[in-house]
């Protein structure tokens, strides 16, 4: 199967700074990847969909200024919150979609839980 | 838009069936998923139908009617460790086919 993994899992940080979150398919291309939030006992929100060489795509209601989608290559997609804020705390998700083959699973990264103090 | 609606929480007994429904109201359908998420954990594949019928893999199955805008999972022989939320999602077929989550369903089983 697709391995898709996601750095770090934990992060706890001052208000104000940023983190970057990134999210490598191990053994696959991914031309695009996706962002998700989950807040606890819900389920996941879509934030974006990373395309590779393009600018994201982001779903009404997320700030792009604020969640930095940068997909650069085909194995790697980075997520960074930037000014972060304690409204900002949440279970961020990625997870990759495989062109061909095992185009019927998206595969996902292990999460990181983002603590804004 | 994307509407996908669950239940929110149901509880089974250890050793019996239960059926986790969903429904969907989507612009477009190019699949629908389940997954099942343990707390605090990523969620794991379990199922995907893009065609109408009875899907059946080990002790999980799951159907789907496309002009009914239904599915659901059905989860045989009850294991202790299957209580977990178990997440619905439809794949659109709009710009890149993105995958929309429904609420999950949290399921608890009891001995």
């Amino acid at each position: 199967g697709a391995v898709v993994s996601q750095h770090p899992s934990r992060v706890i940080c001052k208000s104000g700074t940023s983190v970057k979150i990134e999210c490598r398919s191990l053994d696959f291309q991914a031309t695009t990847m996706f962002w998700y939030r989950q807040f606890p006992k819900k389920s996941l929100m879509l934030m974006a969909t990373s395309n590779e060489g393009s600018k994201a795509t982001y779903e009404q209601g997320v700030e792009k200024d604020k969640f930095l989608i940068n997909h650069a290559s085909l194995t790697l997609s980075t997520l960074t919150v930037t000014s972060a804020h304690p409204e900002d705390s949440s279970f961020y998700i990625c997870s990759a979609r495989v062109d061909r083959g095992l185009g019927e699973k998206l595969f996902f990264g292990s999460g990181t839980q983002l603590s804004v103090l | 838009g994307q509407n996908i609606d669950q239940p929110t929480e149901m509880t089974a007994t250890e050793g019996a069936i239960v059926q986790i429904n969903c429904t969907y109201q989507t612009s477009g359908f190019n699949g629908l998923f389940w997954y099942q998420q343990h707390a605090g954990e990523a969620p794991t594949f379990l199922s995907y139908n893009v065609l109408d019928g009875l899907e059946e893999k080990g002790r999980f199955s799951s159907f789907l009617s496309r002009s009914k805008g239904y599915s659901y999972l059905l989860l045989k022989e009850l294991q202790m460790k299957d209580s977990a939320s178990y997440l619905c999602a439809v794949r659109d077929q709009e710009g890149y086919q993105k995958v929309t989550f429904g609420t999950g369903t949290k399921l608890q089983v009891i001995p």
